[in-house]
């Protein structure tokens, strides 16, 4: 089972600000990495998928990078409504190789 | 619309039984992978199980031989049968649709219900 380690566990930034978020995966997931958002009461939502494609619909201010074992999810200028959990999720073993695994989340929280 | 809808928690005791369905709309669902993922309260997600548009099957380990999804394609609908349940598995179970870029990749989830709160508890 590869296992997804998001860091920090909380991060604390101003709107307007840049937010940078890592995950970071026990072996190789080439770039088959997915990014999401999750809001209090909210099913997550898809932001970015193969590590730097922005799902339909996803604003500009999110960019994905990374790739192998370190990943990045960067938010260029937090918007109030951008506050929330973020997860990532590997999309490069599947059953049944292996189950998809999640990072625990990284919160976002206003400073 | 394009949705997903589930249906059919509640509060069970433990090694009760539950079934879970999901009414999907707006999208071809006969050709699409289909995956039930859960959360339980306070935490991160968990994988459950998977369908592929033929009808195999995978599941995680910890629900094999417990759990079974299942299809019904005419009726547009994704099903999770629970049986044995236990503790651990309270959680809000989502349903979720699965895309990938190739055959060589596997499912990211750009679709997901809003979820159903299955409780295990004597």
């Amino acid at each position: 089972e590869i296992v997804m380690t998001q860091s920090p566990a909380t991060l604390s930034v101003s709107p307007g600000e840049r937010a940078t978020l890592s995950c970071r995966a026990s072996q190789s997931v080439s770039s088959n990495l997915a990014w999401y958002q999750q809001k209090p009461g909210q099913p997550p939502r898809l932001l970015i998928h193969s590590a730097s494609t922005r799902a339909p619909g996803i604003p500009g201010r999110f960019s994905g990078s990374g790739s192998g074992t370190e990943f990045t999810l960067t938010i260029s200028s937090l918007q109030s409504e951008d506050f929330a959990v973020y997860y990532c999720q590997q999309h490069n073993n599947w059953p049944p190789i292996g189950p998809y695994t999640f990072g625990q989340g990284t919160r976002l929280e206003i400073k | 619309e394009v949705q997903l809808v589930e249906s059919g928690g509640g509060l069970v005791q433990p090694g009760g039984s539950l079934r879970l369905s999901c009414a999907a709309s707006g999208f071809t669902f006969n050709i699409n992978d289909m995956h039930w993922v859960r959360q339980g309260t306070g935490k991160g997600l968990e994988w459950v199980a998977a369908i592929g548009s033929i009808g195999d099957t995978y599941y995680l380990d910890s629900v094999q031989g417990r759990f079974t999804i299942s299809r019904e394609n005419a009726e547009n609908s994704l099903y999770l049968q629970m049986n044995n349940l236990r503790d651990g598995d309270t959680a809000v179970y989502y349903c979720a649709k699965g895309r990938r870029d190739s055959a060589a990749y596997g499912h990211y989830f750009d679709l997901w219900g809003r979820g159903i709160l299955v409780t295990v508890s004597s």
